[in-house]
């Protein structure tokens, strides 16, 4: 099925640095939401979109819309060991109604 | 206010059996949609429902259904089970207006092993 492109796939990060990763698309999204999933768990909603060039932050995490909506970047500062995960984006793609699509997923590991 | 919950939440079958999957929503929220995840797939949309119908759909084959009770609970059956049907699967609930400004929550999930 269809899915967006995160990068990066996956990053080893030395605990305190800060990390970057964005999602992009080929389509136009009038919404963006980025979750993080812990093995064995449902994703947890960090972050929600809903307007181009939005900046938004929960803690230490903030996201962006991309100014093109076909993109969003999601940065997570100084770091922390409970941050390991896979963070995943998700936008509605419209099909009779509107349903989500998620990228591929980055990996994080942080190194104590 | 309580999360999405589903249940069970681990199940090992063989192949050729069928099972059934849970989930309740967030109280107050009328959609539910199904997610399979994979390692090699990621997650994949199988269904939503809303108000006791089935409101859009992925690309499954037809072992793979879906009902929702009045109380917009819902469960999930596959049957004839592969092995491929090996993965986690995710529910998600939300208010379900079908916008594109909806925000969805997810579920724990249910890891389902075919043996």
């Amino acid at each position: 099925g269809q899915q967006l492109n995160q990068s990066p796939q996956s990053m080893f990060i030395q605990e305190g640095e800060d990390v970057s990763m964005n999602c992009t698309s080929s389509s136009i999204f009038n919404t963006w939401l980025w979750y993080k999933q812990d093995p064995g768990e449902g994703p947890v909603l960090l972050i929600a979109l809903y307007k181009a060039g939005e900046l938004t932050s929960n803690g230490r995490l903030t996201a962006q819309f991309g100014t093109t909506r076909k993109d969003s970047f999601l940065n997570i500062s100084a770091s922390i060991p409970s941050d390991v995960g896979i963070y995943f984006c998700a936008g509605p793609r419209f099909s009779g109604t509107y349903k989500y699509i998620f990228g591929t997923g980055t990996r994080l590991k942080v190194l104590a | 206010k309580a999360g999405v919950t589903q249940t069970p939440r681990y199940l090992i079958k063989t192949r050729g059996q069928q099972v059934t999957l849970s989930c309740s929503p967030i109280s107050g929220h009328r959609s539910v949609s199904w997610y399979q995840q994979t390692p090699g797939q990621g997650l994949q949309f199988l269904f939503e429902y809303f108000s006791e119908t089935q409101r859009n759909k992925g690309n499954f084959p037809g072992r793979f259904s879906g009902r929702q009770f009045s109380n917009s609970r819902s469960e999930m059956n596959v049957s004839t089970l592969e092995l491929g049907d090996s993965a986690l699967y995710l529910c998600a609930s939300s208010l379900g207006s079908g916008g594109n400004q909806e925000t969805q929550y997810f579920g724990p999930g249910t890891r389902l092993l075919v043996l």
